[in-house]
């Protein structure tokens, strides 16, 4: 069974105060990662695919890498707007998606 | 653009009652999902619709039923409620034809059954 593990489960930055969030996985026949950015009573938006060990994403101040056993969204300098929920999900060889639960991330000014 | 449409945005029900939530994307695309999502336990596929036609089981399917009714519209149904459904629902089409990467998602369905 795929699993996905999402630590811390909640972080508090200061602005400009930059951090990683995890991601660790478990995966039959990795299809690709895939991180999404949830506000409060929304749902998800699309931020990254990553396909392949040492690969990297950047988009603003969001930074995505991949390895073998686990994925880091490294965030520079952030603003309190980054504020938001960030879900991680595998795809396997079957097509079958598996979300992690998610770090509530709080960036207060 | 709308992107992924999704009614009603909250919904109470009484154990045993049957609802339909709806949801339509604009985006032609060929698949289009229903997941829930509950505290610590990450979203979860209920039911998946990979193209017009065909209807698929997901990793919760137990309680719910679904309609592809055109390219455009996928709904989920609860026949009988229970409070064990007490959830934020969404649905998500996919960009990538065949897969499930890059999922749009609409703003959800929150629902309690009491």
């Amino acid at each position: 069974e795929d699993q996905v593990t999402q630590s811390p489960e909640a972080l508090r930055l200061q602005e400009g105060e930059s951090s990683s969030l995890n991601c660790s996985y478990t995966v039959s026949g990795l299809r690709g990662l895939f991180w999404y950015r949830q506000d409060p009573g929304k749902g998800p938006e699309f931020l990254f695919t990553l396909y392949s060990a040492g690969e990297e994403k950047e988009k603003e101040r969001l930074k995505a890498t991949l390895t073998k056993k686990e994925s880091f969204l490294h965030i520079t300098a952030p603003k309190p707007e980054d504020s938001a929920t960030y879900l991680c999900a595998v795809n396997n060889a079957g097509n079958m998606l598996t979300f992690g639960g998610g770090t509530r991330l709080m960036v207060k000014p | 653009n709308a992107g992924v449409t999704q009614t009603p945005k909250f919904q109470v029900l009484k154990t045993g009652q049957s609802m339909t939530l709806q949801c339509a994307q604009d985006m032609n695309h060929n698949s289009m999902y229903w997941y829930r999502q509950d505290p610590g336990m990450g979203l979860r596929l209920i039911y998946y619709s990979a193209s017009e036609g065909t209807t698929d089981k997901g990793e919760v399917p137990n309680g719910y039923n679904v309609s592809r009714l055109n390219k455009r519209e996928f709904s989920l149904r609860l026949e009988s409620a229970a409070p064990s459904q007490t959830s934020v629902y969404f649905c998500a089409s996919s960009a990538v034809p065949g897969t499930n990467e890059k999922l749009f998602f609409g703003s959800g369905t929150q629902l309690s059954v009491l």
